[in-house]
């Protein structure tokens, strides 16, 4: 079983730039998640997706992030313009749902932001 | 109430010796607690998990200790090795659809040889 996929591993950009990541998760798995892992810090949700509908988005930076999962299984994380502080690992996990509670992560995007 | 407490934020330990990472909570309605590890450049991947309903949960050397009462929980690494060297969190969620996991800030774990 393949796990969740993500790309690409690494980005720069400078502040006020536009950048994009990609989310495959586990062929099957309804719930997708978006974390946010600043160094040395544990994971933070920023949004959560049952199916192409949003669970939960109350910690996602609405002003300048926004996520889509439009057909259920890949999902995109954008943000733009970018700031110095949204540098960090952007971690993907899927969960199969329902009783299920493990979480699936991916590899992550490691973002720089100059 | 959200917040999971987790301590130390580093640990060295002699290989063959017994790693101890605590971790304490406040909402008595997370209901499952796994453990994740973290190696650099890769995701977090569970370790092992348990349910408030049993005081403990052995996987090889890895042992989960829970304590409802004082609304705190333990992993313990036995025999350490090197190989065990990454960072550890431990987590909570809640009964539900979401399922949402809130982590600890880690434990940064080193094994010497």
């Amino acid at each position: 079983e393949a796990g969740v996929a993500q790309s690409p591993r690494y980005k720069i950009i400078e502040k006020r730039q536009s950048v994009a990541f990609w989310c495959n998760p586990i062929s099957g798995h309804a719930t997708l998640y978006w974390y946010q892992q600043i160094l040395g810090q544990g994971p933070k949700l920023l949004i959560q997706f049952q199916n192409n509908g949003v669970v939960d988005d109350s910690q996602l930076p609405k002003d300048r992030f926004s996520a889509e999962r439009l057909k259920g299984v890949d999902s995109t994380l954008k943000i733009q313009p970018a700031k110095l502080e949204d540098s960090a690992v952007y971690l993907c996990a899927s969960r199969k749902s329902g009783s299920q509670e493990t979480q699936y992560f991916g590899p992550g995007t490691r973002l720089l932001v100059l | 109430q959200q917040q999971v407490k987790q301590s130390p934020q580093s640990l060295i330990v002699q290989k063959g010796g017994i790693s101890i990472i605590n971790c304490a909570y406040e909402n008595t309605a997370f209901d499952y607690f796994p453990w994740y590890q973290q190696f650099p450049g890769k995701g977090p991947a569970l370790l092992i998990a348990i349910r408030p309903d049993v005081s403990e949960k052995k996987e090889g050397r890895f042992t989960i200790s829970f304590n409802k009462s004082a609304k705190q929980f333990s992993l313990h690494i036995m025999d350490s090795q090197p190989g065990d060297s990454a960072t550890y969190f431990c987590a909570a969620s809640i009964a539900g659809s979401a399922r949402q996991l809130t982590f600890g800030s880690g434990t940064q774990l080193t094994v010497l040889p």
